[in-house]
């Protein structure tokens, strides 16, 4: 069965700085990954997807993702932090069939 | 364009109550999703639309849990004889087409609060 382990459940980080936030996978076939993120009070966007082809994936608001098969991860990255970064992310999985399995969040907090 | 629409954004029922959520998905999407997302928790799947056909609701809790989507657009998640573990937020989602491949978008979600 497929599943999502998010590492952190907070993460802070000061403005400027890298954010990463931790995301493995359990699938015995790759899967097509994603990275939503939840701000308060309002519904998931997504911010990136790996389906197929190239490993680093570019989304937007300067964040991307790159997904290594060998360690079953695909954590998310952004070079430097801002203020209106803060919010939950999701990193989610799926395989053959169409429902979205996703990990417990990861609350991200930026400090000035 | 209108992006996935939720009604009502909250809702208070007391236990015992049934209740009706409505979804309205992006105009032209064929799949619609729900997911139920309990406090501090990532969303959990719940049912599965292609236009008006349920194809699969593993993820719905018990019995009293029952969607809906006569024509294909428009959505109706309703859970009966409501009990205080019903408390979570109710999440719908569209995509078109292929939605393995496809981005699924998401409403705001309704926030159901059993007392």
């Amino acid at each position: 069965a497929q599943s999502v382990t998010q590492l952190g459940s907070h993460v802070s980080v000061s403005e400027g700085a890298l954010v990463l936030l931790r995301c493995n996978y359990s699938s015995s076939v790759p899967p097509y990954l994603f990275w939503y993120v939840q701000y308060p009070n309002q519904g998931l966007q997504l911010l990136l997807k790996y389906t197929t082809g190239a490993t680093l994936v570019k989304g937007i608001n300067g964040f991307e993702a790159e997904f290594k098969k060998s360690e079953t991860s695909f954590h998310l990255t952004k070079p430097s932090a801002h203020m209106s970064d803060a919010a939950e992310y999701f990193c989610a999985v799926t395989l053959y069939t169409d429902k979205l399995i996703f990990g417990t969040g990861t609350r991200l907090q930026v400090f000035p | 364009g209108a992006g996935v629409s939720q009604s009502p954004r909250y809702k208070v029922a007391k236990r015992g109550q049934d209740v009706a959520l409505r979804c309205d998905p992006i105009s032209g999407h064929v799949s619609l999703f729900w997911y139920q997302q309990a406090l501090g928790q990532g969303p959990e799947f719940l049912t599965y639309f292609q236009n008006e056909a349920q194809l699969d609701k593993s993820g719905l809790p018990s019995d009293r849990f029952f969607a809906e989507r006569p024509e294909g657009s428009v959505s109706t998640l309703k859970i009966q004889r409501t009990q205080q573990e019903d408390s979570a937020v109710y999440l719908c989602a569209s995509s078109n087409r292929h939605p393995r491949v496809e981005t699924q978008y998401f409403g705001p979600g309704t926030r159901l609060l059993v007392l």
